[in-house]
């Protein structure tokens, strides 16, 4: 089954620095990635996702870039700002199966 | 409407008793899924439900955990004879392919 591995675990920028979460899957056939932000106490929500036939996407400050062959794909936050500060959660599926999540990765940005 | 719902916000119970979670998924997602995230962790699959085919209940941690899901829509994740160990935010979430959208959680407190 697909396995998903997510780095760092911790990551601290300051503001209006870049900061980069990279996330490797197991599963060759995995074509959907998408990336989901934790706020304290509040269920994740999807911020940006991309398909398999793409290999980067932007949407603002964030893009996202998909590399099939090393079978990794990495979040990009440009000039952080402090509410960009929560937990971020990257995940694979192929369709008809299940989503497997990585760990997480507890970002902070320091004012 | 227009997100995934789940109640109650928050419940606080006895350890030993039983509870349910309930969870209104967005209309005409044809997947449903429960999830367990304990304080500061990650996302521990529990069920999954996918139109009208039997359920993945792979996730579930013991038999004291079921879930069922009426007419493809509304589902209830019931907890019998609670310990401090259920102790956690549950998370439900709904899917349409590709599309994963979670709810706010239920936290969980068992004294």
């Amino acid at each position: 089954g697909e396995n998903v591995e997510q780095h760092p675990s911790t990551l601290s920028v300051q503001e209006g620095d870049s900061a980069v979460i990279k996330c490797t899957y197991s599963d060759s056939a995995s074509n959907y990635f998408p990336w989901y932000k934790q706020e304290l106490g509040k269920g994740p929500q999807l911020i940006i996702d991309i398909r398999s036939n793409v290999g980067e996407k932007k949407d603002q400050r964030i893009a996202v870039t998909l590399n099939k062959t090393a079978k990794h794909f990495s979040l990009h936050i440009t000039e952080t700002q402090p509410e960009d500060s929560a937990v971020y959660f990257c995940a694979a599926r192929n369709y008809g199966q299940n989503f497997v999540f990585g760990p997480g990765t507890r970002l902070s940005v320091l004012p | 409407g227009a997100g995934v719902s789940q109640s109650p916000s928050n419940k606080v119970t006895e350890k030993g008793k039983d509870v349910e979670l309930r969870c209104d998924p967005i209309s005409g997602h044809t997947a449903l899924y429960w999830y367990r995230q304990s304080l500061g962790q990650g996302l521990e699959f529990l069920i999954y439900f996918q139109g009208n085919s039997a359920p993945d209940k792979s996730g579930l941690p013991s038999d004291r955990f079921s879930a069922e899901r009426t007419g493809g829509s509304v589902s209830t994740l019931t907890i019998q004879r609670t310990q401090q160990e259920d102790s956690a935010v549950y998370l439900c979430a709904s899917s349409l392919w590709p599309k994963f959208i979670f709810g706010p959680g239920t936290r969980l407190t068992v004294l």
